[in-house]
């Protein structure tokens, strides 16, 4: 398979919940982000790893946990989460950070928090 | 600090006419621009980029973007729209090497026959 892709592609979940999304890319990356789409707002950016190291974190509440176990796969756990959460996850990988590298996306995960 | 403005949250176009959407960008840094589009139940799909090579940068889908630096903007066209343009666009900002992209709020385009 190739590109980036993510599983489940939708999760419904109570606020008392443990769960993850999981994220794989066959590209070769180094680089690998979580950004949350809600609507009306733009691309929320919520974590990097580069070569594995977390280099950033958007000031995430704690509920959202992220784990880069290597450089082709990235998770988000997901616990005690609160309705507001409900969105679209969206995982993607570029070679490199910053400059001209461009993002490859996977097509989401669709989170709804009841 | 970069920043994105995407003029109108959704443009409507009869197909075969011109499709016009609308960016500015605000960076301190000679900045990177990108077009993306989102396709229903899908993720971003790079339309085009810009990296001071040219000016006018073509992508795919017959899509085009020009870069005005003494307008801040990188305005998206298409010449005759077609059905399956309908979709919602991103344009995105990363300035210079270091830094993350930062998106417009996104604009959707609505064709009809």
């Amino acid at each position: 398979e190739t590109g980036v892709t993510q599983t489940p592609r939708h999760l419904v979940m109570g606020m008392t919940n443990k769960k993850s999304l999981k994220c794989e890319q066959h590209l070769g990356h180094n680089a690998m982000y979580w950004y949350k789409q809600s609507a009306k707002k733009p691309l929320e950016l919520m974590f990097v790893y580069n070569f594995k190291e977390q280099t950033e974190n958007n000031s995430v509440p704690s509920r959202f946990s992220p784990e880069c176990p290597n450089s082709s796969h990235l998770f988000l756990h997901l616990h005690t989460l609160q309705p507001e959460d409900s969105a679209l996850y969206l995982c993607a990988s570029s070679q490199d950070q910053g400059g001209a590298n461009v993002l490859t996306f996977g097509a989401g995960s669709r989170l709804t928090v009841l | 600090a970069q920043s994105v403005t995407q003029l109108g949250s959704h443009v409507s176009v009869s197909e075969g006419a011109l499709v016009l959407l609308r960016c500015n960008y605000s960076s301190s840094v000679p900045p990177y621009l990108f077009w993306y589009v989102q396709y229903p139940n899908q993720g971003l799909q790079l339309l085009l980029k810009y990296t001071s090579a040219a000016t006018l940068v073509k992508g795919i889908n017959g899509f085009e973007a020009e870069f005005k630096k003494s307008e801040t903007s990188f305005h998206l066209t298409k010449p005759s729209a077609h059905m399956s343009d309908a979709a919602e666009y991103f344009c995105a900002v990363r300035g210079g090497s270091q830094g993350n992209l930062i998106f417009g709020k996104g604009t959707k385009l609505s064709v009809k026959p």
